[in-house]
């Protein structure tokens, strides 16, 4: 069974400074891994989407890169602001199903 | 852009009530999702429809139902609603039947059962 982990749980940093979240996964036959954006009481949205033949995919502040064969993806924010608080979850497709194997989250605090 | 919606945004209801839960998507998708959120928890699948009227149980399928009637709506079924299935309900849709593609979550659902 796939396990997903996100390390650290929260994260408070200032203003200005770079984001670094860390999620890693125990199978490595995945067909992507998705990052996603939650705040507090409200739905998912999907911030970028990596499939497994690639190494990284950008968007704006946002990088995530992927290794498959370490099992681990690592979401870089650039130049945090207090808009960027939120909680950030990393799921992943195994190959051969529909679900997705959330990690728990990282809830991340940027101070002004 | 993908819109999902879900019926409402914060729902009461009282042990042993039927409850239904909306989703619907305007973008032409297959796959059509549930999930619950808990805290300490995280996301589990609920149920999930690659097309209409087909199901297939998700990880935590036990006390729900779901029906998928027309392509753009997947319901989720409480046929006797207990205080245990308190939580955030989260919907999502993608793409393509037969492969996974980018999942698409609607604003959630939180539902009280008193």
């Amino acid at each position: 069974k796939q396990e997903v982990t996100q390390i650290p749980a929260a994260l408070s940093v200032p203003e200005g400074e770079n984001l670094v979240l860390n999620c890693s996964f125990t199978d490595s036959a995945i067909y992507n891994l998705q990052w996603f954006r939650q705040d507090p009481g409200k739905g998912l949205t999907s911030l970028l989407l990596i499939q497994s033949s690639q190494r990284e995919q950008t968007s704006g502040r946002l990088n995530a890169s992927l290794d498959k064969s370490s099992g681990r993806s690592t979401l870089y924010i650039a130049a945090s602001q207090p808009g960027d608080s939120a909680t950030y979850l990393c799921a992943v497709a195994a190959s051969n199903d529909y679900k997705l194997s959330f990690g728990a989250g990282t809830t991340v605090t940027v101070r002004a | 852009d993908v819109k999902v919606t879900q019926s409402s945004r914060y729902l009461v209801k009282r042990t042993g009530e039927k409850v239904f839960l909306e989703c619907v998507q305007d973008m032409d998708h297959e796959n059509m999702f549930w999930y619950r959120q808990d805290p300490g928890l995280g996301l589990r699948l609920i149920y999930f429809s690659y097309d209409v009227k087909m199901k297939e149980k998700g990880d935590i399928p036990e006390g729900y139902s779901v029906s998928r009637e027309k392509k753009e709506r997947f319901s989720l079924i409480l046929e006797s609603a207990s205080t245990n299935q308190t939580s955030m309900y989260l919907c999502a849709s993608s793409l393509f039947a037969g492969a996974y593609n980018e999942q698409f979550f609607g604003p959630g659902t939180r539902l009280t059962v008193l």
